[in-house]
């Protein structure tokens, strides 16, 4: 089985500020992995994911995360932040394997970004 | 892009009834849909998972006779929560994957919350 660590539960930062969102999988197969934003009142969009190729992947908002094989990491960077970016942010890993485990998201406990002025 | 509908967006119902979630791919075919409910300051949990015209697939702990998942068409699946209870209070959410194989990519409905009083 999967699991996902997002080790901060709330993180505050300043506006223009950078911020890290951490995230640590565990898991005996490899992995796909996510990242998901929520928005107040809003359902779950996807951010960034890693499938293969480059383990630096790129969101259009200036997320960026990186897949870290050996330390079984996929935390989320952004250089400088804004008020809109205040959500809630999920970590999420998808088994790489056929059958019923295809395509199951497994979700981390969710890190709420607040951004103040 | 993909979207996902849901409806209603919240219900209040009393004890003992039952009540009907719905969950539509507007604009592709969903060939596999999950759904999930999250509790409050928590992450998603995996409910069960619906591909097209066979039965849902309930994790482990989910009461299958309790929460009725039926994937008809490519473009709805319905979550009956039946002889509803105040502990089934709890914002469901729904999400929908195109194709069997390929992308992994899954598009969340907006949720549904339930209230039982």
């Amino acid at each position: 089985a999967q699991s996902v660590t997002q080790l901060d539960s709330q993180v505050p930062v300043f506006e223009e500020a950078p911020v890290e969102l951490r995230c640590n999988y565990s898991s005996s197969v490899s992995v796909y992995l996510f990242w998901y934003v929520q928005y107040p009142n809003q359902g779950l969009q996807l951010l960034l994911k890693y499938l293969s190729g480059s383990t630096l992947v790129e969101s259009i908002n200036g997320f960026e995360a990186e897949f870290n094989k050996s330390q079984t990491s996929f935390h989320l960077r952004k250089p400088s932040v804004h008020i809109s970016d205040t959500a809630e942010y999920f970590c999420a890993v998808s088994v790489n394997a056929g059958g019923t485990s295809y395509g199951k998201l497994t979700f981390g406990q969710g890190t709420i970004l607040t951004v103040h002025p | 892009g993909a979207v996902v509908s849901q409806h209603p967006s919240w219900v209040i119902c009393k004890s003992g009834t039952s009540v009907k979630i719905e969950c539509r791919s507007l604009d592709f075919q969903a060939t596999t849909m999950f759904w999930y409910r999250q509790f409050p300051k928590q992450s998603l949990m995996l409910m069960a998972t619906s591909n097209e015209g066979s039965k849902a697939t309930y994790e482990q702990g989910v009461e299958k006779d309790k929460f009725l998942i039926n994937h008809a068409s490519l473009t709805l699946s319905t979550l009956t929560v039946t002889s509803a209870h105040p502990e089934d209070s709890s914002f469901y959410i729904c999400s929908a994957r195109e194709g069997l194989t390929g992308s992994y990519e899954q598009y969340f409905g907006p949720g549904t919350r339930l209230t039982v009083t």
